[in-house]
């Protein structure tokens, strides 16, 4: 079935310093692709998404692009903040296996130090 | 204009009573999903609903879990003779159409289950 796997955590990083975190992912037919991020005791909020192949998603400074040649999504920022310090999520839809319902890789939780 | 409500926020029970999570979709949105995550784990689909009808329950226990979108009212995932395991926290999400799942799910701040 539909699968994400993502690159295992905690990460943590300096402030300013350049954040990647891998995301790859199995799926028949063609998902949608997205990042979540939780902050400690709170749901989660998108924070960007991709529909097709070369897409590129982005926003607060985090980018991902939808490579279908890889099957990756890997979430990107040049320069991290205290404020980025959260779990990240990164999750598919629209798969055989169930249209509708989002499969989410394990998380990645970042913490950012000043 | 309000996000997805769920309420309670936390949620206390001892073995073998019932738990009633309440979810109300963003206004306009018909679509509702729950999600289960285990501490330190991601989450994991249980139920998608729509007004009335289960559409896809492939991730719902088989026994002591339901869940009911009626006409009017929130969304209700109901647990019976809860476990220590049923611990976890509880997000539901919605959307306003389906789009082939291209759409994006809001989620709300979740329940957070404790069975003592």
């Amino acid at each position: 079935g539909d699968s994400v796997t993502q690159m295992e955590g905690p990460v943590t990083l300096s402030e300013e310093a350049f954040l990647t975190i891998n995301c790859t992912y199995t799926a028949t037919g063609y998902p949608s692709l997205f990042w979540y991020v939780q902050y400690p005791g709170e749901g989660l909020q998108l924070l960007l998404k991709a529909t097709k192949a070369d897409d590129k998603g982005s926003n607060k400074g985090f980018e991902a692009t939808y490579r279908k040649e890889t099957t990756s999504f890997h979430l990107e920022k040049g320069s991290v903040q205290v404020s980025d310090s959260a779990v990240y999520f990164c999750a598919l839809s629209g798969g055989n296996q169930g249209a509708q319902k989002l499969v989410f890789g394990q998380g990645t939780r970042l913490t950012i130090n000043p | 204009n309000a996000g997805v409500m769920q309420n309670p926020r936390h949620l206390v029970r001892r073995r073998g009573q019932e738990a009633r999570l309440r979810c109300s979709p963003m206004k306009g949105h018909s679509h509702v999903y729950w999600y289960r995550q285990l501490p330190e784990e991601g989450l994991k689909f249980m139920v998608y609903l729509q007004k009335e009808n289960i559409i896809d329950e492939s991730g719902m226990p088989k026994e002591r879990f339901s869940a009911e979108f009626p006409k009017e009212g929130p969304s209700i995932l109901r647990i019976q003779q809860v476990v220590r395991g049923d611990s976890a926290a509880y997000f539901c999400a919605s959307s306003p159409s389906i789009a082939g799942g291209r759409e994006t799910q809001y989620f709300g701040p979740g329940t957070r289950l404790l069975v003592l």
